[in-house]
């Protein structure tokens, strides 16, 4: 059964320095990785997504994530963190051809602090 | 622009009620969902919707209930057996349930029980 874990409930950086949020994933089959971010008291946005072709995947805002299917991670970067950039941040693996209900798992969130 | 709506966005209720949430979509997608998400457990399906007139169970449907009379239209019904319904919920669609791009979300709906 496919899963996503990620690894810190919070991240707090200084504007201007890099960001890692940081997901493992556990799937049968290869998976399609999403990462979504998520403003106080909004609705979801796709930030990038990951569907078997490159692996490095860039999206809105100059985030970035790489997959790498030895160490099953999709971590997700940013090279300089903005005020703007503090939200709360989900990785999500669809369940595809596993079961054929195409459901979206949820990682239980990263909330990025960023300090002025 | 196209997108989806959700209403009431705040919403107040006295134990023993039913609620319906609104939720609709002008993107003409197949697929509806609604999510419910509680703090520090990220988000998790109560159903799901892959055509008109067809529903299925998700991962925490007990005390709630829905319809999809119309493609564009997916109320989600909390009801009084729901034994914790305070939370944010939110409602997403996707082209088709077999898409493996974006869904869509909603701005959300903030229940709580009194």
């Amino acid at each position: 059964a496919q899963s996503v874990t990620q690894l810190d409930s919070h991240v707090s950086v200084s504007e201007g320095t890099p960001v890692l949020l940081r997901c493992n994933y556990s799937s049968s089959y290869s998976p399609s990785l999403f990462w979504y971010v998520q403003h106080p008291n909004k609705g979801l946005q796709l930030l990038l997504k990951y569907t078997s072709a490159a692996t490095l995947v860039k999206g809105i805002n100059g985030f970035e994530a790489e997959f790498k299917k030895s160490e099953t991670s999709f971590h997700l970067t940013k090279p300089s963190a903005h005020m703007s950039d503090a939200a709360e941040y989900f990785c999500v693996v669809t369940t595809g051809a596993e079961d054929s209900s195409y459901k979206l798992i949820f990682g239980s969130g990263t909330r990025l602090l960023v300090r002025p | 622009d196209g997108g989806i709506t959700q209403s009431p966005k705040y919403l107040f209720r006295k134990e023993g009620q039913n609620v319906t949430l609104s939720c609709e979509q002008n993107l003409n997608h197949d697929a509806m969902y609604w999510y419910r998400q509680d703090p520090g457990q990220g988000l998790r399906l109560i159903y799901y919707s892959q055509i008109v007139n067809d529903f299925q169970k998700g991962d925490i449907a007990e005390g709630y209930s829905v319809s999809r009379e119309k493609k564009e239209s997916f109320p989600l019904t909390v009801t009084s057996a729901q034994k914790n319904p305070t939370a944010f919920y939110l409602c997403a669609s996707t082209r088709a349930a077999s898409y493996t791009g974006e869904l869509f979300f909603g701005e959300g709906s903030r229940l709580t029980v009194l």
